[in-house]
């Protein structure tokens, strides 16, 4: 099938500094790139989306980029705080599915004081 | 909260058994879509359903079915259980129409022993 790839696996930056995650997809058909954060034991919540048509989305301290051509999106965030220690997952929706998501394997972020 | 109900939270059975999970999606969401969370797979999409219909399928096995009643909630049957379907399960709802944004429950949490 096809599949995201998410890079780094595990992150750890000192409290204020910015944190980089990237993503590839290989299905040409996605359209809609949502990133999820999830604390421990606790549901995936959404953070922040990007669709097709754009190429860059900011919200507060959280930005995520698009390059379609080469199938790559990342999410930054800036001024890190220890309450962002979290695993973040990226996704890519599945091409004519009606938005069910591929996700990646999930970046582990751990921000020390 | 997302807005979005999972019973139970928790379920121990044996294998080969057969269990059903519910979800009830968000007030005016018509979409529902299945995860599987794992250690070793990763998130993982099953199945979404649409106003009552299937809409796309991902990785379900065979012994694993949904269905998507008239009051919108949904149901998860996982039957002839193995040690291996032991994981999360979420189930996410969204409008869908014309809205990707998927906002997960709270998961249950099943362990096959």
């Amino acid at each position: 099938g096809e599949n995201v790839e998410q890079h780094p696996s595990t992150l750890s930056v000192q409290e204020g500094d910015s944190a980089v995650i990237k993503c590839t997809y290989s299905d040409s058909a996605s359209n809609y790139f949502p990133w999820y954060k999830q604390e421990l034991g606790k549901r995936p919540q959404l953070i922040i989306d990007i669709r097709s048509n754009v190429g860059e989305k900011k919200d507060q301290r959280i930005a995520v980029t698009l390059n379609k051509t080469a199938k790559h999106f990342s999410l930054h965030i800036t001024e890190t705080q220890p309450e962002d220690s979290a695993v973040y997952f990226c996704a890519a929706s599945i091409g004519n599915s009606g938005y069910a998501l591929n996700f990646g394997k999930g970046t582990s972020l751990l921000v020390t004081p | 909260d997302s807005g979005v109900t999972q019973t139970p939270k928790h379920l121990i059975t044996a294998t080969g058994q057969r269990v059903t999970l519910r979800c009830s999606p968000r007030s005016g969401d018509l979409s529902v879509y299945w995860y599987q969370q794992s250690l070793d797979q990763g998130l993982q999409f099953l199945i979404q359903y649409y106003n009552g219909e299937e809409r796309a399928k991902g990785n379900i096995l065979e012994r694993f079915s949904a269905q998507q009643f008239p009051d919108l909630h949904s149901e998860l049957n996982l039957s002839s259980l193995e040690l291996g379907d032991s994981a999360l399960y979420f189930c996410a709802s969204s409008v869908a129409s014309g809205s990707a944004e998927q906002y997960f429950g709270p998961g249950t949490r099943l362990t096959v022993t």
